[in-house]
């Protein structure tokens, strides 16, 4: 059974950096073609991709928000990490990770349930 | 950039309806990187559709997608209660990308 879960802070003061963490298992992200991404959604808004990371290490950002993130992974883990620089009250969102298997080209097959938060001094 | 514009933005209907919904591209997407997500209130979203018309482990067969180029449509050819919720259309050109989304809700 493959699960994803995310975990961190629910609050956050603005300025400070945000470090996500996405615990998987189920899979490997080792398997070649393997990717994961970070996606959020604020409060009743769309939902706006993130990061993407690949089973050799090639790493995607969002061209808007390149500057301020960084996405890595730790294979013997079997997590994810996202951090966020500077986070600011727009950043209040939903923070999702999900599973992106060559198989279903370009498409997010599996989610995290998910982790609210709030960027408030 | 891409822009994928989802319509209606709210589609009101009955149980056993026909759901028509759209997403168009503001230039011409791969049909293999268009998929479809379900969002109710408080979960992740689910996949649904992907490669426009290919759907997802364990998707029932009243959901549907279709289209090419730069007009896609999902279609659910009869609606059942737990179908009421958000849907997103999402492209995968030089990155992902989602629509804005289309709430369909109980007339």
């Amino acid at each position: 059974q493959v699960t994803l879960k995310e975990s961190g802070p629910a609050l956050v003061k603005p300025t400070q950096t945000l470090t996500l963490t996405c615990t998987f298992s189920g899979f490997s992200l080792s398997t070649p073609g393997m990717r994961m991404s970070w996606i959020r959604q604020p409060p009743g808004e769309a939902l706006e991709w993130l990061a993407r990371i690949d089973w050799d290490d090639d790493k995607l950002y969002s061209t808007s928000l390149k500057t301020r993130l960084t996405i890595s992974k730790d294979t013997s883990k079997n997590q994810v990490v996202l951090t966020m620089t500077n986070m600011d009250p727009v950043d209040t969102a939903t923070y999702y990770c999900a599973r992106m298997p060559i198989a279903v080209a370009g498409a997010f097959d599996i989610w995290g349930q998910g982790t609210m938060v709030t960027v408030s001094s | 950039e891409i822009v994928l514009t989802q319509s209606p933005g709210t589609l009101s209907l009955s149980p056993g309806e026909r759901a028509t919904l759209s997403c168009r591209a503001s230039q011409s997407v791969s049909s293999s990187y268009l998929a479809w997500y379900q969002q109710k209130p408080g979960q992740a979203p689910r996949l649904l559709i992907y490669g426009a018309s290919s759907r997802a482990t364990g998707i029932p067969d009243r959901f549907s997608g279709s289209g090419s180029g730069t007009d896609f449509t999902l279609t659910i050819s009869r609606l059942e209660p737990e179908d009421f919720a958000v849907y997103y259309c999402q492209q995968y050109g030089s990155s992902p990308l989602f629509g804005g989304g289309t709430k369909v809700e109980i007339k």
